[in-house]
């Protein structure tokens, strides 16, 4: 089993629609979580950046950190043609040196 | 100020030849990652190294080793290519590396025929 599950998708959204992107992981050491964004043929750009659990908003932006059940979310409200891309969700356990990443969901918004 | 820059961006190899890849982290960072990026697989962890020591090693062959220099550039290399080696190599550096988030580069490519 993974430390940090993710569905691949693709996942297809018409435009204007909120997206709900998600993370399960396994160990209960992670405390630090992020969620990147990833275009074609470009590195992964740091989107979120929570600890522990609750909620962080960054304009069209929101990420969830629920360590009880070991899940995190990624939500996009008035999503655009332009969030089409791969996001990765990722977490590190306090004092790690490592970071590790969940396999990406593909995003597609429709105009 | 500059972000992570990764040098070069495409490298096209043969089986059994080794190759150096370059990184410079965004300034004021000393922490540099490197990871491998395969449709497949994702992104792995390959190694992580701050004041010019590795820290922490992810389960790749010796084949793959890296460095890093005194003023945090680093370099990644891999000796002895494999088919399965051709992906992208990604570098990140972090203020501290623990707990701090990584910034990544845009990659190198590399293809091994």
């Amino acid at each position: 089993q993974k430390e940090v599950e993710q569905d691949p998708g693709p996942l297809s959204v018409p435009e204007g629609a909120i997206v709900s992107l998600n993370c399960t992981y396994s160990n209960s050491a992670f405390q630090y979580f992020m969620w990147y964004r990833q275009y074609s043929r470009k590195g992964p750009e740091l989107l979120m950046y929570t600890y522990s659990s609750g909620n962080k908003e960054d304009g069209r932006f929101t990420a969830q950190v629920d360590k009880s059940s070991k899940y995190i979310s990624l939500f996009i409200r008035d999503s655009q043609p332009s969030d089409s891309a791969t996001y990765l969700c990722a977490m590190i356990n306090a004092g790690g040196f490592k970071t590790i990443f969940g396999a990406g969901t593909r995003l597609f918004v429709k105009a | 100020k500059a972000g992570v820059t990764q040098t070069p961006r495409y490298l096209i190899k043969t089986r059994g030849q080794q190759v150096t890849l370059s990184c410079s982290p965004i300034s004021g960072h000393r922490s540099v990652s490197w990871y491998q990026q395969t449709p497949g697989q994702g992104l792995q962890f390959l190694f992580e190294y701050f004041s010019e020591t590795q820290r922490n090693k992810g389960n790749f062959p010796g084949r793959f080793s890296g460095r890093q220099f005194s003023n945090s550039r680093s370099e990644m290399n891999v000796s002895t290519l494999e088919l399965g080696d051709s992906a992208l190599y990604l570098c990140a550096s972090s203020l501290s590396g623990d707990n701090s988030p990584l910034h990544f580069g845009n990659g190198t490519r590399l293809t091994v025929t």
